[in-house]
């Protein structure tokens, strides 16, 4: 089946920096989408990404589709303390959004 | 709207009993799936389906069922409960196949111990 690498595993940053995180997968997506998860809650979607080459933002996020549509990144500028929690990239094809796949997540630490 | 509702929020469960974590949507949405997450990996499908009557397997389908009579409800059944299905189990549904469908509305999740 697909598979996607999500980097890095875990990152430890001071409040006020910047952080990026990318997913790379073996297959290509029609739709790349990036969740954040908070401690004993579900998944919430952060940002849809639906054309290669397209660059989204939605606050201090700003997220990419790779061109080759096997990649994208999130960067997350000035960062805060409620920013801490996983992060987590998915990639789906247009023809069944319910088998979405998963990465296994970016554990963000702030420390303030 | 309430969402996406899962109940029960934890359960513990002795090996080899059964029980059916139940899903609730409110959205209309024709997509719905279960997932489970284990630490330090990512959401792992279990099953799916794409509207009432209709199901599919996912990647870890072994040792679950499930059935859609109605859009709104999407229940999960453990038909004899093992250690290795300790884990988080999400619920989520999407509006429809494609499309720029905005992506996936998740439940809080049911916290399930097999002991």
């Amino acid at each position: 089946g697909q598979q996607l690498n999500q980097s890095p595993q875990s990152m430890f940053i001071q409040e006020g920096e910047d952080v990026s995180m990318n997913c790379t997968s073996s297959s290509i997506f029609n739709t790349w989408l990036w969740y954040k998860q908070d401690p004993g809650e579900g998944p919430v979607l952060l940002i849809a990404l639906y054309k290669a080459g397209e660059l989204t933002s939605n606050g201090r996020l700003t997220a990419q589709f790779g061109i080759t549509r096997k990649d994208s990144f999130l960067n997350i500028s000035a960062s805060i303390p409620s920013d801490v929690g996983i992060y987590f990239c998915a990639g789906q094809l247009s023809t069944n959004a319910g088998k979405s796949t998963f990465g296994d997540g970016t554990t963000l630490t702030v420390k303030p | 709207n309430a969402g996406v509702t899962q109940t029960p929020k934890f359960q513990v469960l002795k090996t080899g009993q059964s029980m059916t974590l139940q899903c609730a949507q409110d959205m209309n949405h024709e997509y719905m799936s279960w997932y489970r997450q284990d630490p330090g990996m990512g959401l792992r499908l279990i099953h799916y389906s794409v509207g009432a009557g209709i199901t599919d397997q996912g990647e870890v389908p072994n040792g679950y069922n499930v059935s859609r009579s109605t859009t709104e409800d999407f229940p999960l059944r453990l038909l004899s409960a093992a250690p290795s299905q300790t884990s988080v189990y999400f619920c989520a549904s999407t509006p429809s196949a494609g499309g720029e469908t905005g992506g996936y509305t998740f439940g809080s999740g049911t916290r399930l111990t097999v002991v």
